[in-house]
């Protein structure tokens, strides 16, 4: 079973500032079967990217995705205060067709 | 519009069944599968399993599976998860998530549910 950990746990950051979340996995991964969700508070998650860097409807080109093999990164560009929320990345195993989030990142305002 | 309409919070006792839905519109139904994902208190998001809303077929994670049953009637759009004897640490928000994937291109959760907040108390 693949493992995502994403870093850091707490991200502190000021409005303006750029963000760099990571996910890795424990082991090689499909870049194309990596996406990244947002979650604000009391609400449920919200699709950012998918498919190695298609951003979702509706999403800024703030929000960028890359990565491959086991290492991914979800960059914010610009934070806005709607962009403190918390992040996860999310991966399909296609051999086992087995969903695996990451434990999220927690984008916080400093 | 894709939209996926959860049932109410629910409060149980311990031993308590319980089955909650996930009623979908503005696709069809059949042509996708349907995600059922935990969040406990504080918590982050793990994925239970999921259900295809074409032949109702279920694929479930290892800490899940024996633990819930995933289940769907394409002839109302819903899928559901239930639990034979509810317990003390089953209290959680649940979401349904429709699952998107093309071959060799992506994989997603789309569109997400409301939410439905389980709470099992004695």
């Amino acid at each position: 079973e693949i493992v995502l950990t994403q870093s850091p746990g707490t991200l502190s950051l000021s409005p303006g500032e750029r963000a760099t979340l990571s996910c890795r996995a424990s082991q090689n991964v499909n870049s194309r079967y990596i996406a990244w969700y947002q979650q604000r508070n009391g609400q449920p998650p919200r699709l950012l990217i998918y498919g190695e860097s298609i951003r979702a409807t509706g999403v800024p080109d703030r929000f960028r995705a890359s990565g491959s093999g086991t290492d991914f990164t979800l960059s914010i560009t610009r934070l806005e205060a709607d962009d403190f929320a918390v992040y996860y990345c999310h991966q399909y195993g296609t051999s086992r067709r087995w969903d695996t989030f990451g434990q999220g990142t927690k984008l916080e305002i400093k | 519009e894709v939209q996926l309409v959860q049932s109410g919070p629910v409060l149980k006792k311990p031993g308590q069944s319980l089955r909650i839905s996930c009623t979908a519109s503005g696709y069809t139904f059949r042509s996708h599968w349907i995600a059922w994902v935990r969040q406990m208190p504080g918590k982050g998001l793990e994925w239970m399993g999921s259900v295809y809303g074409g032949d109702s077929e279920a694929r479930y994670s290892p800490s899940f599976e024996g633990q819930v049953t995933i289940s769907a009637d394409n002839s109302i759009n819903t899928a559901y998860i239930q639990w034979r004897s509810l317990k003390d640490s089953d209290t959680a928000v649940y979401y349904c998530a429709r699952f998107d994937v093309r071959g060799y291109q992506y994989a997603a959760f789309d569109f997400w549910g409301q939410g439905t907040l389980v709470t099992v108390s004695s």
